[in-house]
């Protein structure tokens, strides 16, 4: 079975500064990962997927995340954020095709402070 | 429908009552999930019903809790005889078959008092 572990439970940065959200994940099989985002008052929305092709995924407001197997890691960066970007993410797995449930890490509070 | 939907979105019940939440999947969605999201928690797996075959309960907290799913559609989590360690957020998500992209519901909040 897979889990999912992100290491940080916050993370606070200064606008305009580069953020990593680190996610280590554990699977006997290959995996399709995912990074959600939470705004405050909000429902969860896809950031970004890695299913399989290039270890780099780029996702939606600037955000990309790199799949690495040796490091059973896929962590989430950005270069340079914005206060709009505070935010819970939520990294997650899933086995292939679909056939095992999606699980979710704790989150990782995300505040971008001016 | 445009999106996952969930009802109620709130739910304020006494501890020992039943409580039922609803979820209308995206259409044509063959997978759906229930979750429990609580403070510090993230997001808890709770069952996953994906197609004709046998859901996956694995994550159910206590056999307090149960859900359905019928025609392949609309889904019902219930729990009965809440207790006040159930208050969470619930949420349903919906996904083709094959998954590549979990959509979510806006949640029911459950308060159990």
């Amino acid at each position: 079975a897979q889990s999912v572990t992100q290491l940080d439970s916050q993370v606070p940065v200064f606008e305009e500064a580069p953020v990593e959200l680190r996610c280590n994940y554990s699977s006997s099989v290959s995996v399709y990962l995912f990074w959600y985002v939470q705004y405050p008052n909000q429902g969860l929305q896809l950031l970004l997927k890695y299913l399989s092709g290039s270890t780099l995924v780029k996702g939606i407001n600037g955000f990309e995340a790199e799949f690495n197997k040796s490091q059973t890691s896929f962590h989430l960066r950005k270069p340079s954020v914005h206060i709009s970007d505070t935010a819970e993410y939520f990294c997650a797995v899933s086995g292939p095709g679909g056939s095992e449930k999606l699980v979710f890490g704790k989150g990782t509070k995300l505040t971008v402070n001016p | 429908g445009a999106g996952v939907s969930q009802s109620p979105s709130n739910k304020v019940t006494e501890k020992g009552k039943d409580v039922e939440l609803r979820c209308d999947p995206i259409s044509g969605h063959t997978a759906l999930y229930w979750y429990r999201q609580s403070l510090g928690q993230g997001l808890e797996f709770l069952i996953y019903f994906q197609g004709n075959s046998a859901p996956d309960k694995s994550g159910l907290p206590s056999d307090r809790f149960s859900a359905e799913r019928t025609g392949g559609s609309v889904s019902t989590l219930t729990i009965q005889r809440t207790q006040q360690e159930d208050s969470a957020v619930y949420l349903c998500a919906s996904s083709l078959q094959g998954i590549t992209e979990a959509f979510f519901g806006q949640g029911t909040r459950l308060t159990v008092v």
